[in-house]
């Protein structure tokens, strides 16, 4: 099955600074590729996602590249604000209806003004 | 659009009891609802997969004559915790999915619901 490896665990940033999360998964299956932003006390909201077919996703801030090659992902985050301060987690799902996501460990983002 | 609901947000409840959780899609039919567990500073655990009209699909290690799942509708399935014990204690999110364009899902997430079982 599906594994969905996510690094790093926690990441510091100052307010302006850009921060990277990266994902790498092991099901060549695998072609839909979203990443949700979880506050405390929250569930998963989606904030950006990819599919096999396009190589980068770009929205206002927020950018997400594949390389299904390596099979792997990231989420690019510019001028970050304080209130980008949350856990982030990436997920890799087959192309079959009804089939649930995998999810990664997840990132802690902690913005600093 | 694409809202999904929960209800309730916060429940306490007494060992030995039973707890029922909604989940609603608001504003699209759900192909497909999911039940993830989410311990503290975890990831989410899936629990079980839930289609109009059949049988949930649990994941191995999930009892299910503990978490009983109801798919009523295609906006509404709902959790029960029978015979809750302290363990249980967790943070329940659901998701539905809605088919987007021909091949691909797209999940969309409850606000969660905090059971804590005294």
């Amino acid at each position: 099955g599906e594994n969905v490896e996510q690094h790093p665990s926690t990441l510091s940033v100052q307010e302006g600074d850009s921060a990277v999360i990266k994902c790498t998964y092991s099901d060549s299956a695998s072609n839909y590729f979203p990443w949700y932003k979880q506050e405390l006390g929250k569930g998963p909201q989606l904030i950006i996602d990819i599919r096999s077919n396009v190589g980068e996703k770009k929205d206002q801030r927020i950018a997400v590249t594949l390389n299904k090659t390596a099979k792997h992902f990231s989420l690019h985050i510019t001028e970050t604000q304080p209130e980008d301060s949350a856990v982030y987690f990436c997920a890799a799902s087959p192309n079959q209806a009804g089939t649930a996501l995998i999810f990664g460990k997840g990132t802690t983002l902690s913005v600093s003004s | 659009g694409a809202v999904v609901s929960q209800h309730p947000s916060r429940v306490i409840c007494k060992s030995g009891t039973s707890v029922k959780i909604e989940c609603r899609s608001l504003d699209f039919q759900a192909t497909t609802m999911f039940w993830y567990r989410q311990f503290p500073k975890q990831s989410l655990m899936l629990m079980a997969t839930s289609n109009e009209g059949s049988k949930a699909t649990y994941e191995q290690g999930v009892e299910k004559d503990k978490f009983l799942i109801n798919h009523a509708s295609l906006t509404l399935s709902t959790l029960t915790v029978t015979s809750a014990h302290p363990e249980d204690s967790s943070f329940y999110i659901c998701s539905a999915s809605r088919l987007a364009g021909a091949f691909y899902n797209e999940q969309f997430f409850g606000p969660g619901t905090r059971l804590t079982v005294l």
